[in-house]
């Protein structure tokens, strides 16, 4: 079956440490999302592809990067990280354009920044 | 900025008692609707969408939603609850000018006491 998987569950790093969290999807999905859940705030977009070597900045993209070298992939790098981006991290991916189709979650990763 | 907002933040009700969840949304044109939600230490699954068509949609585990244009809202229901439908609610819009991001409202912690 398809699916979309991340790595690491779990992470604890250090303040300006830099870390990347993978995302890879087998649903063949063009668009890929990394979003932040906190409490009170929902999820909050960080970055968004909608295909190869095609990556936009969401909501909360500061410190945040993403690079998109092929469709199954788009890893999330925090460049320095903080002890403001201790959270969970979701990713996603949708097939169709126009926003008329649904966004699969992969299981997260929850990041603490010591 | 677009923005999606649900009112309350924690509902706690008995089995059997029924269930309503309010989300609206700012104004922007077209939209798409979805509610997810997020068992406790799971990854967001989809419960019901709204494309177009009947303003009333059903979804899975006899959830409904109903889109009412006018008041720019989405509300979610379920007539009995069950113990098992303690979870996280999200609402989420895809506003169709702004591309295929979704945009989250803060959530609802639903918790129903046996």
């Amino acid at each position: 079956d398809a699916e979309i998987t991340q790595s690491p569950r779990h992470k604890i790093t250090e303040t300006g440490r830099q870390v990347t969290l993978a995302c890879h999807q087998t649903w063949n999905h063009n668009n890929m999302f990394w979003y932040r859940q906190d409490l009170g705030h929902g999820l909050r977009l960080i970055h968004y592809s909608y295909g190869v070597q095609d990556t936009n900045k969401g909501e909360v993209s500061d410190g945040y990067s993403v690079s998109r070298s092929n469709t199954e992939d788009l890893p999330l790098t925090l460049e320095s990280a903080a002890s403001s981006q201790t959270s969970v991290y979701f990713c996603a991916s949708s097939e169709l354009s126009g926003g008329s189709d649904t966004q699969y979650f992969g299981p997260g990763t929850r990041l603490t920044v010591l | 900025a677009q923005s999606v907002s649900q009112h309350n933040h924690h509902v706690i009700l008995s089995e059997a008692a029924s269930l309503e969840l309010g989300c609206n949304y700012s104004y922007g044109g077209t939209v798409n609707l979805f509610w997810y939600v997020q068992y406790p230490g799971q990854h967001l699954q989809l419960l019901l969408k709204y494309f177009s068509g009947d303003p009333l949609v059903k979804g899975i585990k006899g959830f409904e939603a109903e889109f009412i244009k006018s008041k720019f809202s989405f509300n979610l229901r379920k007539p009995s609850v069950q113990w098992s439908d303690t979870a996280e609610y999200f609402c989420a819009v895809n506003f169709k000018a702004a591309g295929n991001k979704l945009t989250f409202g803060g959530g609802t912690r639903v918790l129903v006491k046996p």
